[in-house]
């Protein structure tokens, strides 16, 4: 089945820790984005690539880093510098222009 | 900037009520909107979305929006609610200009009281 692979679905980072979050998709989409959800403030996006070798900043970048360097792949790196990455992290893909986003089933993030 | 506000934070109904849950959004012109129901614990699923033509929208497990240009609403609705409605609801809005990222809510907690 076709679908969005979050991983892994629970995380714990140290102080001072750089984390990956894995997010692979086999839609064949072009677009893929991740967002944070924290309670009561719905999703902000926080990186999202329409291609491949290219990606853009969202609403929250900061403490944040992404590559792209396939289709099907998307990482997420939750950095030292992010001071509250404690949240639930979701991926989603697209297809592309007016067509509905996919997403993962999360992974959340916490602090040790 | 467009924007999105769900107006309530939670609804409580009864099982077999209606239900209609509010979202206003500000936009410069004709948005593509989006509902998303989500589980605790779990992603978003897409409920129904419109773009263009009929503005009374059909989706899944018998949900229905419809999109208001004069009041710059989406409100979405169900007849007769079930136990297993209750969730995470959010409406979301995408730019219709270049290439679209989506604007979502604060999102609407629904509990089903038996």
């Amino acid at each position: 089945d076709g679908g969005i692979t979050q991983s892994p679905k629970y995380l714990f980072r140290k102080e001072g820790q750089n984390v990956t979050l894995s997010c692979e998709q086999n839609l064949n989409h072009d677009a893929m984005y991740w967002y944070r959800q924290d309670p009561g403030q719905g999703l902000r996006l926080i990186y999202y690539s329409q291609i491949v070798n290219d990606f853009q900043k969202g609403d929250i970048a900061e403490g944040y880093s992404v590559s792209r360097e396939k289709k099907e792949s998307f990482p997420l790196t939750v950095t030292s510098a992010q001071k509250n990455p404690t949240a639930f992290y979701l991926c989603a893909s697209s297809p592309g222009q007016e067509r509905p986003q996919h997403f993962g089933d999360g992974t959340r993030l916490s602090i040790l | 900037a467009q924007s999105v506000t769900q107006p309530d934070i939670h609804i409580t109904v009864s099982e077999g009520a209606s239900l209609e849950l509010r979202c206003n959004y500000s936009y410069g012109a004709t948005p593509y909107l989006f509902w998303y129901v989500q589980s605790p614990g779990q992603g978003l699923q897409l409920l129904l979305k419109y773009f263009s033509g009929d503005t009374l929208v059909q989706g899944i497990k018998g949900f229905e929006a419809e999109f208001k240009r004069s009041q710059s609403s989406f409100n979405l609705r169900k007849p007769s609610v079930h136990w297993s409605d209750a969730a995470e609801y959010f409406c979301a809005v995408g730019s219709r200009s270049g290439y679209s990222t989506l604007t979502f809510g604060k999102g609407t907690m629904l509990l089903v009281s038996p």
